[in-house]
């Protein structure tokens, strides 16, 4: 079966443009999070969905990020007035149910704010 | 709060044992473990759930221990394909992540 999705593969934009990256979880995964991850560090949670509630999204930076799932299932990660400390790739994971479930990552997306 | 890794960095040599360090400051409810390739996502290796638990598949190996604030993770008779940064992820209703282990195997 296809496994976690995401797009754009990666994306440039210029300093204070509005930016949205999306993923596919797999089907059926009602856990759905957002990570980013900079060069040499481990990934840095960013929310958490359970179904179409963000059920943690204490690790969104600022008000200037922002995620939606309105369906369960595709979720959206928004990122407006983007800055240069932005860049990073931003990764997408999902789970049958929750923390204890093994995560399945995406590709990722490259973000690049010049 | 982000666990602590150690070691950084590992050189090995095919055929030989290393063992990675993942400790927090508090108690956790579970400790996963996943290994990325440049360029690649992580991959999920397994999931400890229970204070003194071990796990282990092929020659890859994991324990938890009671006070539930420290797991390592065993690596035997190390292959080539080990090569890659291995991440601890300690779950207390969010994920926080290591800064990784970067391991090596040489032939």
């Amino acid at each position: 079966g296809a496994g976690v999705s995401q797009t754009p593969s990666n994306k440039v934009t210029e300093k204070g443009k509005y930016v949205e990256l999306r993923c596919d979880p797999i089907s059926g995964h009602t856990a759905l999070y957002w990570y980013r991850q900079s060069l040499g560090q481990g990934p840095e949670f960013l929310i958490y969905f359970q179904g179409t509630g963000a059920a943690d999204d204490s690790g969104l930076p600022n008000d200037r990020f922002f995620a939606v799932r309105p369906e369960g299932s595709v979720s959206t990660l928004k990122i407006q007035r983007t800055e240069r400390g932005d860049s990073a790739v931003y990764l997408c994971a999902s789970s049958s149910a929750g923390f204890t479930d093994t995560q399945y990552f995406g590709p990722g997306t490259r973000l690049t704010v010049l | 709060q982000q666990p602590v890794q150690s070691p950084q960095a590992v050189i090995l040599r095919e055929g030989e044992d290393a063992v990675i360090n993942c400790s927090s400051s508090k108690a956790l409810y579970s400790v996963h473990w996943y290994r990325q390739k440049h360029g690649e996502a992580p991959v999920f290796l397994m999931i400890l759930l229970k204070g003194g638990e071990q796990k282990g598949h092929d020659k890859i190996s994991a324990s938890f221990n009671e006070k539930k604030q420290q797991s390592s993770l065993y690596l035997t008779a190390s292959q080539l394909s080990y090569s890659g940064t291995y991440f601890c992820g300690t779950e207390r209703n969010d994920m926080r992540f290591g800064a990784g282990t970067r391991l090596t195997v040489k032939p």
